[in-house]
């Protein structure tokens, strides 16, 4: 069984550019959620999706943070106009409803210059 | 303000004796506790969880205390292993439907 995927693993890019990272969860989980760790603020919720529709963003810092479940097997966050504070690493889990457990993928880290 | 706090950031152990990490939370609605384990360059992986009907959950040696009334959670490892080394962190979960909120993690290193 394939775990929740995520691409790429490493992303550089400059200040004000466009970012987007990718999630495929595990197949038949019908939540996805984004997080974010940072050394300050440890492993924040960004967003999360119930059976692609998105419940709570209330973790999404800004306006130029945005996050679709296009499908169930897919989901991307975005961020356009990139910044520096954005470096940080991303990861993407997904859980079924019948259990409490999250399972995570590998993450992406992103550094902007 | 956090929910689930940490305190402390780091913990050195000696291999073969007990590590105790330690978990705080505020919100009375959490009804679910769980310990992730995080290794550098990797996704955190579940290692156990305990329900709040329950006051001790055991597997193997990763043993989980909770007491409620402090809302107070503790991870016992026994014996420590160096391949325990990594981050842990501590979530919760309140009602159906919601996310796991989580700590910001303890790194514990086991030196042999």
């Amino acid at each position: 069984d394939a775990g929740v995927i995520q691409s790429p693993r490493h992303e550089v890019t400059e200040m004000g550019q466009e970012v987007t990272l990718r999630c495929k969860p595990i197949s038949g989980h019908d939540y996805l959620f984004w997080y974010r760790q940072t050394m300050m603020r440890g492993l924040e919720l960004l967003i999360y999706f119930n059976n692609n529709v998105p419940i709570d963003d209330s973790g999404m810092p800004e306006d130029r943070f945005s996050a679709k479940m296009p499908n169930a097997s897919f989901s991307t966050l975005k961020i356009q106009p990139s910044e520096p504070r954005d470096s940080a690493v991303y990861f993407c889990a997904s859980r079924s409803s019948s259990y409490n457990e999250q399972f995570f993928g590998p993450g992406t880290r992103l550094t902007v210059l | 303000d956090q929910q689930v706090k940490q305190n402390s950031p780091s913990l050195s152990v000696q291999e073969g004796r007990i590590s105790i990490l330690n978990c705080d939370y505020t919100n009375s609605m959490f009804d679910y506790f769980l310990w992730y384990k995080k290794y550098p360059a990797e996704g955190p992986t579940f290692l156990i969880s305990i329900s709040s009907i329950k006051d001790k959950n055991e597997d193997g040696r990763f043993t989980v205390f909770l007491n409620k009334s402090a809302k107070h959670l503790s991870l016992h490892i026994v014996p420590s292993q160096p391949g325990d080394s990594a981050v842990y962190f501590c979530a919760a979960k309140g009602q159906a439907g919601t996310a796991l909120i989580f700590g910001k993690g303890t790194t514990l290193s086991v030196s042999s």
